[in-house]
């Protein structure tokens, strides 16, 4: 089975605009969740989705929003962007809602530098 | 205020010695404890999980322990290679679905 994929891999923007990135989780994983990691802050949850419905949500503003389709597929977005937000963003996907049987399995990240 | 502690300062150690990560908890009470490893530029991989009623876990080298009531875990690396070399991080559910906060992380060395 392929693995999880982002795109784009690498950004570059500047402060004011907004970004979108896309993440494509394992074949038959309806879990999607997103993490910023900075050196400063570590690993951060940002949201999950499971079956196109936002789970869970972890404490950053609402410039940060996202999306899931119906073949999983997740989309996140952020608006306004911040000198702040740069930082690799990481998608990770597991197989079923209901944890912790589950592992969860991540992408190899979106590094976003906003100048 | 609830927290997931890691040793901070790298952990430098010599090929074949035993290594110990150290991850300490508090205000939590995970049903389930995680270990990944993650390499420069990369996303985690997850290498261990353990439940709250296990008090220790083993995967080749790999050893983890979980002490609920000192609310800590111990991940072993024995016969440490340098392929090892990586920055651990532990992981707990602390919500409904699949979210996970994580430790600071512990990055590792291993020398020859």
């Amino acid at each position: 089975k392929a693995g999880v994929t982002q795109t784009p891999r690498y950004l570059i923007k500047t402060r004011g605009q907004q970004v979108t990135l896309s993440c494509s989780p394992i074949s038959g994983h309806r879990s999607v969740s997103w993490y910023q990691q900075t050196p400063g802050q570590g690993l951060q949850f940002l949201f999950e989705y499971f079956s196109e419905t936002q789970r869970n949500k972890g404490n950053f503003p609402g410039r940060f929003s996202g999306r899931q389709f119906s073949n999983s597929r997740s989309e996140m977005n952020v608006s306004t962007l911040e000198l702040g937000d740069s930082a690799l963003y990481l998608c990770a996907s597991s197989s079923q809602g209901a944890p912790p049987q589950e592992t969860q399995y991540f992408g190899p990240g979106t590094r976003l530098l906003v100048l | 205020s609830q927290k997931i502690e890691q040793n901070s300062e790298a952990l430098n150690i010599q090929e074949g010695k035993t290594a110990t990560l150290t991850c300490n908890y508090t205000n939590y009470s995970p049903a389930y404890l995680q270990w990944y490893r993650q390499d420069p530029g990369r996303g985690p991989v997850f290498l261990l999980l353990i439940r709250e009623n296990e008090k220790e876990k083993r995967k080749e080298r790999l050893k983890v322990t979980f002490d609920t009531t000192l609310k800590q875990s111990l991940f072993h690396i024995t016969a440490s290679q340098p392929a090892d070399s990586a920055t651990y991080l532990c992981a707990l559910l602390t919500g409904g679905g699949n979210k996970l906060t994580f430790g600071t992380g512990t990055q590792l060395k291993v020398e020859l």
